[in-house]
């Protein structure tokens, strides 16, 4: 059974423009959430989606967005990078339900420059 | 929000027991605990979990306290690979009734030959 798969794995931005990231999650699994690190911060939810619908929201701006498809798949995008993005960005995937256990991706790591 | 509190780092010896305590006092009773581990940039790794009882699986063993405030996360035999960041989450219930994964600062363990 193939894994997360979050792609790119790498990328590097100029402050302001924007960016997208993709995540696969595991077959079956129809909740995906994402996640930023960073060596100050450490590992911060940014969102989860569940069948399409934003479920649960952490404390980002609004520059921060996502979305989920009908396959699951999601995508995170980030408007007006500032240099304070640059992060390892981290998804994760798994049935939704009370008590799972969430499966993660490798991360895309973004600089932003 | 429920919070975690881990000591920032530990060394054990190889093939000796690694125990990382963790310490949520300000966990709700229908909150679970969690283990992850992170290895250098890669996406973290699901331990083990639990509610109340202790927990036991192929990779560790996971010891709540009666009251719940605190756990343990015992490697029975420690080797060079379970070198990693240890996180001990607690999901928490947000007051709109959903829920997300607050991750802490997490243990350094370095297994030592």
């Amino acid at each position: 059974k193939a894994g997360v798969t979050q792609t790119p794995r790498y990328l590097i931005k100029t402050r302001g423009q924007q960016v997208t990231l993709s995540c696969s999650p595991i077959s079956g699994h129809r909740s995906v959430s994402w996640y930023q690190q960073t060596p100050g911060q450490g590992l911060q939810f940014l969102f989860e989606y569940f069948s399409e619908t934003q479920r649960n929201k952490g404390n980002f701006p609004g520059r921060f967005s996502g979305r989920q498809f009908s396959n699951s798949r999601s995508e995170m995008n980030v408007s007006t990078l500032e240099l304070g993005d640059s992060a390892l960005y981290l998804c994760a995937s798994s049935l939704g339900g009370e008590g799972e256990k969430l499966f993660f991706g490798s991360g895309t790591q973004l600089s932003v420059l | 929000d429920a919070k975690t509190t881990q000591p920032p780092s530990m060394d054990c010896a190889e093939g000796r027991a690694a125990n990382l305590p963790c310490n949520h006092s300000t966990i709700s009773g229908n909150e679970y605990v969690y283990w992850y581990r992170q290895i250098h940039s890669q996406g973290p790794q699901y331990i083990i979990h639990g509610l109340k009882n202790n927990e036991t699986n192929e990779m560790a063993s996971l010891i709540i306290t009666e009251d719940r405030k605190s756990s343990t996360l015992i490697l029975p035999h420690a080797t060079l690979r379970d070198t990693a960041v240890y996180y001990c989450i607690v999901r928490g219930w947000t007051t709109s009734g959903t829920y997300k994964y607050i991750f802490g600062t997490g243990t350094r363990l370095k297994v030592l030959a």
